[in-house]
């Protein structure tokens, strides 16, 4: 049962352009969500999806960050027009249905963006 | 809001030394709390969970205990040693249902030096 699966796991792109991350959760998992750590700081929740639905996207910023958690296939996480302070390693983790045994999120190895 | 405190931020030790790290969240009504273990440059690995009816969880060793009631939990690490060495983060699980996102620490950054 492969792990939390995110890429890539190192992206580079110059001030302006789009960076597209992408997470698989874990088989059986439903339930996304994407925290941001920058640089010397910690983790910051982001947004919780669950298939098709955004559930709780209090930590995302106001512009330029969107999610997606499609019925098939990876959620994405994507930031339009990216700045220098959007350089980070970005994690997702992923959890199965409430109420079911063993309900831990299990997070992936993150995405490490650099704007350059 | 939860907020969750670690102390001390950053902490050196010579191999052997038993050393505790220290956590504390304001909001007590949590479901549950994780250690997590970060290497540079890397992923989060999970090291003990505590459901919130427990007080304590152990895994070789390491020992971790909860007083949800007080807000605090420790991480009680026994003869350390230099692979040791890594940032060590608390998280507490806001609840069963609604959000059920982790709230973070700032880190613990430990050095074991041999």
């Amino acid at each position: 049962n492969a792990g939390v699966m995110q890429n890539p796991r190192h992206l580079v792109r110059r001030r302006g352009q789009e960076a597209r991350l992408r997470c698989s959760p874990m088989k059986g998992h439903s339930h996304v969500y994407w925290y941001r750590q920058l640089p010397e700081e910690g983790l910051k929740f982001m947004v919780y999806l669950q298939k098709e639905n955004i559930i709780d996207e209090s930590g995302m910023p106001k512009e330029r960050f969107s999610a997606e958690f499609p019925k098939e296939g990876p959620s994405i996480l994507r930031i339009q027009q990216v700045v220098r302070g959007d350089s980070a390693a970005y994690f997702c983790a992923s959890s199965a249905p409430y109420r079911a045994p063993g309900n831990t999120i299990y997070f992936g190895e993150g995405s490490w963006l650099t704007v350059v | 809001k939860q907020e969750v405190t670690q102390i001390p931020a950053a902490l050196s030790v010579p191999e052997g030394e038993n050393l505790v790290l220290n956590c504390s969240f304001t909001d007590s009504a949590i479901y549950n709390l994780q250690w997590f273990r970060q290497d540079p440059g890397k992923g989060l690995t999970s090291l003990l969970l505590i459901q919130s009816s427990q007080r304590e969880q152990t895994s070789g060793r390491l020992n971790a205990s909860l007083d949800k009631s007080s807000g605090r939990s420790t991480l009680y690490i026994a003869a350390s040693q230099p692979g040791d060495s890594a940032t060590y983060l608390c998280a507490v699980r806001r609840g069963e249902t609604s959000g059920s996102r982790l709230t973070f620490g700032e880190g613990t950054q430990l050095t074991v030096n041999p």
